[in-house]
């Protein structure tokens, strides 16, 4: 069985400072994982994907096949990066079946 | 708007009503999935749609509920004699499904901005 586990529920940083969202997860397989962000009042969006290897909006995040783990990371936290975020797993070749975490709510205060 | 489309937002329900909910995905998106969100979790799959098809259903999909595709465009989500466990936010994803070609090639999730049931 697949699980996602984020073990913050809330995350306070104040402006500026580093921020680290973890996740971790449980798959037999390779899987394919994802952060998804929510805005306030707005859809669920897709961030960043660990295939891409890409950096979206200063936030990066490592696949650590070890440890089991995808935390995202920014190092210098915006208050327009408050929102809720949910890491989440693709077990196969469809990227659209996901198990999500049960999110963490960042706040960035001035 | 041309992203994935919810119809209703809200909809409030007395106990034992049947419910129907819409989803209009991405209009080349050949995948529909259906997730359910309740206060505090994470969404959680329910089902989906390659075209046409319904390709797998949770666990979490009692045989009150059932999804429909029928010309692999929108979709419907009907819950019938609801129950006020059932209040939550229904959410739907497109996502493009390409076979036989590169995992770069598959899209990610589109969600839409989903249903708030409440069940009274």
């Amino acid at each position: 069985a697949q699980r996602v586990t984020q073990p913050e529920k809330l995350l306070s940083v104040f402006k500026g400072a580093p921020v680290e969202l973890k996740c971790n997860y449980s798959y037999s397989g390779s899987p394919e994982l994802f952060w998804y962000v929510q805005y306030s009042r707005q859809r669920l969006q897709l961030l960043l994907r660990h295939i891409s290897r890409e950096s979206i909006k200063g936030f990066t995040a490592d696949l650590n096949k070890g440890e089991t783990s995808f935390h995202l990371k920014k190092p210098f936290a915006q208050e327009e990066d408050s929102a809720m975020y949910y890491c989440a797993l693709a077990g196969g070749t469809s990227y659209g079946k996901l198990t999500f975490g049960q999110g963490t709510i960042l706040t960035v205060h001035p | 708007d041309t992203g994935v489309s919810q119809n209703p937002r809200h909809k409030i329900t007395k106990r034992g009503q049947n419910v129907t909910f819409r989803c209009d995905p991405i209009s080349e998106h050949n995948r529909l999935y259906w997730y359910r969100q309740t206060l505090g979790q994470g969404p959680e799959f329910l089902t989906y749609f390659q075209n046409e098809a319904q390709l797998e259903k949770s666990r979490l999909l009692s045989d009150r509920f059932s999804a429909e595709r029928p010309k692999g465009s929108f979709s419907t989500l009907e819950i019938q004699r609801t129950e006020q466990g059932d209040s939550a936010m229904y959410l739907c994803a497109s996502s493009v499904r390409k076979t036989g070609t590169f995992r770069q090639q598959n899209t990610e999730a589109f969600f839409g901005q989903g249903t708030r049931l409440t069940v009274v």
